[in-house]
Formats: structure tokens, sequence, C-alpha cells
């Protein structure tokens, strides 16, 4: 079955740590995304990319670093620089040429810093 | 730039009765508007969208929304609500003046249906 695969689902991590949290479609998009999301805020758009090898900063990219080497996978990291780490991370891809279309979504990842 | 505002960050309703959340954007253009349901610890899952044509769309679940222009809403109903639609609601806008056109989303409708 075609979709988005977000890992881990839980994570732990001390303060100070760069974690990472991974992505991957096997829907061949071309437009992945993450985003941030905190209770009573809703969702935040944190990186996105259109295409391989390229990637530009959402609302709210400090703290956090991604890359896009293969088309099927969008990494995150947050970085020990990020001042409040915890939250439910989502990926989303969209097909190249859907630019307006709605947006396909993991299961999310949830990180708590200790 | 373009927004989405909902209102009320929760709605409570009894089991058969009607479900409406409200929804409403600024846009400088005419949007693409979408609905998206979460339960608890998931992802979002598409109910419906609008995009062009009709301004009744009608989703999955039972679910519908109309889109108003001249009200800039996009408010979702059902007419009889069921236990297991308890879960919190999006609604988003396409930015369609941006390349990349990520979703904006508003901040979320808690759903509580009761027995």
């Amino acid at each position: 079955d075609g979709g988005i695969t977000q890992s881990p689902k839980y994570l732990f991590r001390k303060e100070g740590q760069n974690v990472t949290l991974s992505c991957e479609q096997n829907l061949n998009h071309d437009a992945m995304y993450w985003y941030r999301q905190d209770p009573g805020q809703g969702l935040r758009l944190i990186y996105y990319s259109q295409i391989v090898n390229d990637f530009q900063k959402g609302d709210i990219a400090e703290g956090y670093s991604v890359s896009r080497e293969k088309k099927e996978s969008f990494p995150l990291t947050v970085t020990s620089a990020q001042k409040n780490p915890t939250a439910f991370y989502l990926c989303a891809s969209r097909p190249q040429g859907a630019r307006a279309g709605e947006l396909f979504f993991g299961e999310g990842s949830r990180l708590t810093v200790l | 730039a373009q927004s989405v505002t909902q209102l009320g960050s929760h709605v409570s309703v009894s089991e058969g009765a009607l479900v409406l959340l409200r929804c409403n954007y600024s846009s400088s253009v005419p949007p693409y508007l979408f609905w998206y349901v979460q339960y608890p610890n998931q992802g979002l899952q598409l109910l419906l969208k609008y995009t062009t044509g009709a301004t009744l769309v009608k989703g999955i679940n039972g679910f519908e929304a109309e889109f108003k222009k001249s009200e800039t809403s996009f408010h979702l109903t059902k007419p009889s609500a069921h236990m297991s639609d308890a879960a919190e609601y999006f609604c988003a806008v396409s930015d369609l003046e941006q390349a990349g056109t990520a979703l904006i989303f508003g901040k979320g409708t808690t759903l509580s249906v009761s027995s």
C-alpha cells in the first residue's frame, strides 16, 4: 500500500541532544512538508521541499534542519537550538502538478524532551 | 497573507444532533479550502475539499461543507452526529499566491459527542 511512514512514533530525548525524525513516502510525490502541532495552536509549517536537493524554510524553521537527497525521503533534525522541542511532528506530501491540492499525511512522531 | 479562523476550540453535541463547525478564511484570491479530521495520536485525514465549481461539497462519513464567498466561510456540517465523530477537526486554505503552496491551518476544533 502506498503511503507516508514516519518513525519513530514516540521519541524521548534529553536536553541538548539532536534527534532525527524519519519521513519516507512511496507515493511518488514531489513535494514534502514538515509541520509541528501543539495543543490549541493547529499545525505550523517548519520546512518544505518541492524537489530533490532543494528545500525552503517555513514559519518556524529556527532550531530545525532538513535534507532532501532522495525523492522518497525528507528527514527532520530537531537540534539542541530548538528551545521547546516537545511536540507532535507531522510529515506530509503532495504530487507534482497538484500545486493547490490536498496534502497526504503520515501518522506523526511525538517527541518529548525530558 | 492568507489565514484561517476556526470559531470555537471545543464543540459538544449529543449523539444524533446536528454538527456545525465554523471556519472563516481571509484571502485576496479565490482559495482552495479543506477540512481534515484527526484522531488522537494519528495523522490528518482529508474529509472534503473545495477547489472550483459547486459550492456545496460532500465528503466522507456524511460530512459536507458550503463555500460562501460573500461570507468568506467554509463551515462543516453533519446532520446527525455519531460517537465515532469525536475527534479534532482542522480547516485549511491553500496559499495560491506562493510557490510551494503549503496548506495554512486553523487552530482546530475538538468535537465531543455524548450519548
